[in-house]
């Protein structure tokens, strides 16, 4: 069935990095765009980035702009957000959503589980 | 890139229906029919309920019904049943490759 996996969340200081991975299966993953969600502890959804199917081009919240990067590796299946100068006000957990084909381009149809990244010295 | 404004809260009885409202600008909910819905249960991804303002994926109970007038989009539950108790999200897509999401609302089933 259509699955997202994420991996890649854990306790990282302030000013540091991590890189979060999204595994997808059950679908044509190169025909997809895919996105990264957030969600801060006790708080709503924040959209962080979107990367169209063919990886041509990227877009970003300003809030993470410039200091987040999204990428896919068509060979593995797999979605990528590299964070950089982490700040605690990104501590949430982040998941990876496949954008809606044909009928639904602009909606996140298939969800992750999420990853819980935490920024804490 | 300003959260849409919902309703912090909203309830009703089983059986009742409830609406939820989603306010954005002429930016993002007004200048598109790319409105959707999610619900999300505690500790749970989100779930696709409505996409394109109305339109509901398969699967989706025909109880949930969703509409838009300029910049507000709505969110109808009825039939309101125990399983529908969760959070509620919209989103709209706001033009240049991106999108907003709304604050939440939590829907409670007296």
């Amino acid at each position: 069935q259509v699955q997202l996996v994420e991996s890649g969340g854990g306790v990282v200081q302030p000013g540091g990095s991590l890189r979060l991975s999204c595994a997808a299966s059950g679908f044509t993953f190169s025909s997809y765009g895919m996105h990264w969600v957030r969600q801060a502890p006790g708080k709503g959804l924040e959209w962080v980035t979107f990367i169209r199917y063919d990886g041509s081009n990227k877009y970003y919240a300003d809030s993470v702009k410039g200091r987040f990067t999204i990428s896919r590796d068509i060979s593995k299946n797999t979605l990528y957000l590299q964070m950089n100068s982490l700040r605690a006000e990104d501590t949430a957990v982040y998941y990876c959503a496949k954008a809606g084909g044909e009928v639904t381009p602009y909606a996140f149809d298939i969800w992750g589980q999420g990853t819980m990244v935490t920024v804490s010295s | 890139q300003s959260a849409l404004t919902q309703p912090p809260s909203a309830s009703g009885s089983p059986g009742q229906s409830v609406t939820i409202s989603c306010t954005g600008t002429s930016s993002d909910v007004g200048g598109y029919n790319h409105v959707s819905w999610y619900q999300q249960h505690p500790g749970k991804a989100p779930k696709l309920m409505i996409y394109e303002v109305s339109k509901r994926p398969s699967g989706v109970p025909d109880r949930f019904s969703g509409s838009k007038s300029g910049t507000t989009a709505s969110l109808t539950v009825s039939g309101l049943q125990a399983e529908d108790e969760a959070d509620y999200y919209c989103s709209s897509y706001a033009g240049m490759g991106l999108w907003v999401f709304g604050g939440g609302t939590k829907l409670t089933v007296l």
